[in-house]
């Protein structure tokens, strides 16, 4: 069984530039949630996939968007970067309710 | 609104000592509430949730809704228990598989 991948696992940006974040899902798993987690805290929710539509929302501003695809692998776009995008950013996949399944992050610097 | 408040950032014990890690929550309504836990160099991993009522690794948590807490406990720690432990709740909005709200995080260092 496959666990959940990211790439890249860590870039850096100019502020005002964009930049897509890959996920690739657990075997199995159909839906995906996506995660900004700053230094020092805990994750903090940007969204979630399911059967590639979305289907809840944190409190993220519409420069953050996403994408699920058939395979259900998923992107998490950002246009506009600001400094404070800076973050670990997870995406978690999952079947059963709740029992979500993290990848390992990817680290984006911006500049 | 809904939130998880870990009070402590970091919780030093001795190996062998019982272990408390503190989590208190707002919401309105049913929660559901989890541990997640991150060893060195590994990834966010789920450790348990309150509806299941398992020991896992020796942690217990067990929900009081009157004081709106949900702590983990273990009775005797290990050294290979040192990690970062995160409280989190499932709130609305985040659709049928429920979004997650993440406390700020324990850092439990158990020495030898």
């Amino acid at each position: 069984e496959t666990g959940v991948t990211q790439s890249p696992t860590h870039l850096i940006k100019t502020r005002g530039q964009q930049v897509t974040l890959r996920c690739s899902s657990q075997s199995g798993h159909n839906t995906v949630s996506w995660y900004q987690q700053a230094l020092g805290q805990g994750p903090q929710f940007i969204f979630q996939y399911y059967r590639e539509e979305e289907n809840g929302r944190g409190n993220f501003p519409p420069r953050f968007s996403g994408l699920q695809f058939p395979n259900y692998s998923s992107e998490l776009n950002v246009n506009a970067l600001e400094l404070d995008d800076s973050a670990l950013y997870l995406c978690a996949s999952s079947f059963l309710p709740y029992e979500q399944y993290f990848g390992p992050g990817t680290r984006l610097t911006v500049t | 609104a809904q939130r998880v408040t870990q009070p402590e950032k970091l919780l030093s014990v001795f190996k062998g000592a019982p272990v408390e890690l503190k989590c208190n929550y707002s919401y309105s309504g049913s929660p559901e509430l989890f541990w997640y836990v991150q060893y060195s160099r590994q990834r966010l991993q789920l450790l348990l949730r309150h509806i299941s009522r398992e020991s896992i690794k020796g942690f217990t948590a067990d929900l009081n809704k009157g004081e709106t807490s949900f702590h983990l406990k273990k009775p005797f720690a290990q050294e290979e228990d040192s990690a970062m432990y995160y409280c989190a709740l499932s709130g609305p909005g985040g659709g049928s598989q429920g979004n997650l709200i993440f406390g700020k995080g324990t850092k439990l260092s158990v020495k030898p």
